[in-house]
């Protein structure tokens, strides 16, 4: 059964700092791997898909990477601004659904 | 930029009753899909729906869940007979294909009293 983690569970760090979330999954079999920002009460924003054959995406200060044989994805934020202040969540993609992480918690502080 | 849209944003409702959730997923979209999250907890599957049919479905969607796409443009789950532990926020998405980006809704929180 696929498993998803992500380390760490929350994060505070101070506005300029570049930083790196982590997300491990059990199971290499998937399709792709979607990262998305998740704010208090709100839902889900796409922020980077990344398919099993690629090894990164790039969006503004957003890189993300794959690595799917050891199970392992990055998203790397970087000069981080308070609005950056969110929850992460990595969910990977078998056939049809996500299989979502339990997210790190960003605070970004000026 | 098209996006899914969700109704109501909340919606309270008490033990045994039915509720009805809606979704209008982006339009050219053929692949939606319902998540939810219970406070504090992961993003689950719910169920997912492709041709008018359910593709796959999670433990959690028992008999007293089911989805319907009654028209053109809404995609809607309802549940029958609510619990207490179906208090969660409910998450609509939708794809153009079975591989790429998922979109989800804002969601809908339900609170079963």
């Amino acid at each position: 059964k696929q498993e998803v983690t992500q380390i760490p569970a929350a994060l505070s760090v101070p506005e300029g700092e570049n930083l790196v979330l982590n997300c491990s999954f059990t199971d290499s079999a998937i399709y792709n791997l979607q990262w998305f920002r998740q704010d208090p009460g709100k839902g889900l924003t796409s922020l980077l898909l990344i398919q099993s054959s690629q090894r990164e995406q790039t969006s503004g200060r957003l890189n993300a990477s794959l690595d799917k044989s050891s199970g392992r994805s990055t998203l790397y934020i970087a000069a981080s601004q308070p609005g950056d202040s969110a929850t992460y969540l990595c969910a990977v993609r078998p056939p049809d659904k996500l299989i979502f992480g339990t997210g790190t918690r960003l605070q970004v502080f000026p | 930029e098209p996006e899914v849209t969700q109704t109501p944003s909340h919606q309270v409702t008490q033990m045994g009753q039915e509720v009805i959730l809606r979704c209008v997923p982006i339009s050219n979209h053929l692949y939606f899909y319902w998540y939810r999250q219970i406070l504090g907890q992961k993003v689950e599957f719910l169920v997912s729906f492709y041709n008018n049919e359910i593709s796959e479905k999670s433990e959690i969607f028992d008999d007293q869940f089911s989805v319907e796409r009654p028209d053109g443009s809404n995609f809607t789950l309802k549940i029958r007979s609510t619990k207490l532990e179906d208090s969660a926020m409910y998450f609509c998405a939708s794809g153009g294909t079975d591989q790429e980006t998922q979109y989800f809704g804002p969601g809908t929180r339900l609170l079963v009293l």
